[in-house]
């Protein structure tokens, strides 16, 4: 399977904990995305890396969050101090180069915060 | 504002019958993107079709067909001979001079055998 894998794919964690989440974009992307969708809604946009640099951020993107992408390839996203407001799907996705192209979508990671 | 609007939160249909999905978007950008992605029960988004703000001629793929109208800033999407696989929420999505997309609500299809 070449398309976008994530890890976890379920996250179940204590209100104050700290969580991670792992992106594998398609090989060949070098555009990464992260959004988040809560129940009933669309993805929302929260960051994007054009290789390992974090060119856009979302005002969503709280200072509780950071996202990284090290080496260009797998991107981590960290949540510090959870709250039950995180409590969502995270998605990852990943494109080619340009403007405009599709995005290809991943799993995603549900995260529950008790 | 909303971006993106999909006002038809849920539509059922019986198997057979066509189905339009309504997508209407706002933009100041003369140059944007517009997509539909498919959410089916198991969740992962599934790209359906591109179009830039420069190619307002619909598109027939399959069942499937989108019709473009600038100036009603609305690209609807018809299902025809609607199937039970057809379930799932549909997304519309536009992307101006960034790269971040900008989805709407979704609308939840039911497709009844």
């Amino acid at each position: 399977d070449t398309g976008v894998s994530q890890n976890p794919r379920h996250k179940i964690t204590k209100r104050g904990q700290n969580v991670t989440f792992r992106c594998d974009p398609i090989s060949e992307h070098n555009r990464l995305y992260w959004y988040r969708q809560t129940l009933g809604q669309g993805p929302e946009f929260l960051t994007y890396f054009q290789n390992e640099a974090q060119l856009e951020k979302s005002r969503l993107l709280s200072d509780r969050f950071s996202a990284e992408r090290p080496k260009g390839s797998f991107s981590t996203l960290e949540i510090q101090r959870t709250e039950q407001g995180d409590s969502a799907m995270y998605l990852c996705a990943s494109s080619g180069r340009g403007w405009g192209v599709e995005q290809f979508f991943g799993p995603g990671t549900r995260l529950t915060v008790l | 504002a909303q971006k993106v609007t999909q006002a038809q939160t849920e539509i059922s249909v019986v198997e057979k019958e066509d189905v339009t999905l309504d997508c209407v978007y706002e933009t100041r950008d003369t140059t944007y993107y517009l997509f539909w992605y498919k959410q089916p029960p198991s969740g992962e988004l599934v790209f359906l079709i591109r179009r830039n703000s420069f190619d307002e001629q619909n598109e027939i793929s399959g069942r499937y067909s989108w019709n473009f109208q600038k100036s009603t800033s609305s690209f609807n999407f018809t299902i025809t001979a609607s199937q039970v696989v057809d379930s799932a929420v549909y997304f519309c999505a536009l992307s101006e001079a960034g790269n971040q997309f900008y989805f709407g609500t979704g609308t939840s299809l039911t497709v009844i055998p």
